[in-house]
């Protein structure tokens, strides 16, 4: 079957600090990789996709690619602020010719804590 | 800017009763999805619909749960009775999936406690 594994923390980190959020996964196809971020009391926002091996995601400062060598997809960013303190979901979804796909499937979550 | 909305936000109940959740979809997506959020699981995929077809709901105890589209505009999730192992957060997400990794938008939740 398909999942995805992921630090699960907390993870506390100072402002304008090195972010790194490991996550791999197992899948029985070609998945497409996703960062959902979960910000207290909300649902869940797209943070950045890759759809194939060697793709690059990015936004608002963090990137992840795709390394299928290693399954894996982790999630960095330069120089955090406190304002990305949040809930980080891996998730993957398999899709299918002509535009189906399935629900996804989420690692446990990251919660990071920045402190100024 | 389309939102996914879900009604209500919160529900507190009571073992026994029924429950409905109730999801309005973005405009032209083909695509709804129910998740269900708790500490214990983390988030599962209960079931979804495409162009208000179920698709899958493996995810779902049948005997407990039911989730239908009765229109392109609505999509419902019953739990009836409830339990209280059912507390969690529900989340309905809709995606217009006509290319490869289309986006789903998440709604803000229901967040239901069983009593």
């Amino acid at each position: 079957g398909n999942s995805v594994t992921q630090m699960e923390g907390p993870v506390t980190l100072s402002e304008e600090a090195f972010l790194t959020i490991n996550c791999t996964y197992t899948a029985t196809g070609y998945p497409s990789l996703f960062w959902y971020v979960q910000y207290p009391g909300e649902g869940l926002q797209l943070l950045l996709k890759a759809t194939k091996a060697d793709d690059k995601g990015s936004n608002k400062g963090f990137e992840a690619t795709y390394r299928k060598e290693t399954t894996s997809f982790h999630l960095e960013k330069g120089s955090v602020q406190v304002s990305d303190s949040a809930v980080y979901f891996c998730a993957l979804r398999l899709e299918y010719s002509g535009g189906g796909a399935d629900g996804l499937t989420f690692g446990k979550g990251t919660h990071l804590i920045i402190q100024p | 800017d389309a939102r996914v909305t879900q009604t209500p936000r919160d529900k507190v109940t009571e073992m026994g009763q029924e429950v409905t959740m109730r999801c309005q979809p973005i405009l032209g997506h083909n695509t709804v999805f129910w998740y269900r959020q708790t500490m214990k699981q983390g988030l599962e995929l209960l079931a979804y619909f495409r162009n208000r077809a179920p698709l899958d709901d493996s995810g779902m105890p049948k005997d407990r749960f039911s989730a239908e589209m009765p229109d392109a505009t609505l999509a419902t999730l019953k739990i009836q009775p409830s339990e209280p192992r059912d507390s969690a957060v529900y989340f309905c997400a809709s995606g217009l999936f006509t290319t490869a990794a289309g986006t789903q938008y998440f709604g803000p939740g229901t967040r239901l406690t069983v009593l």
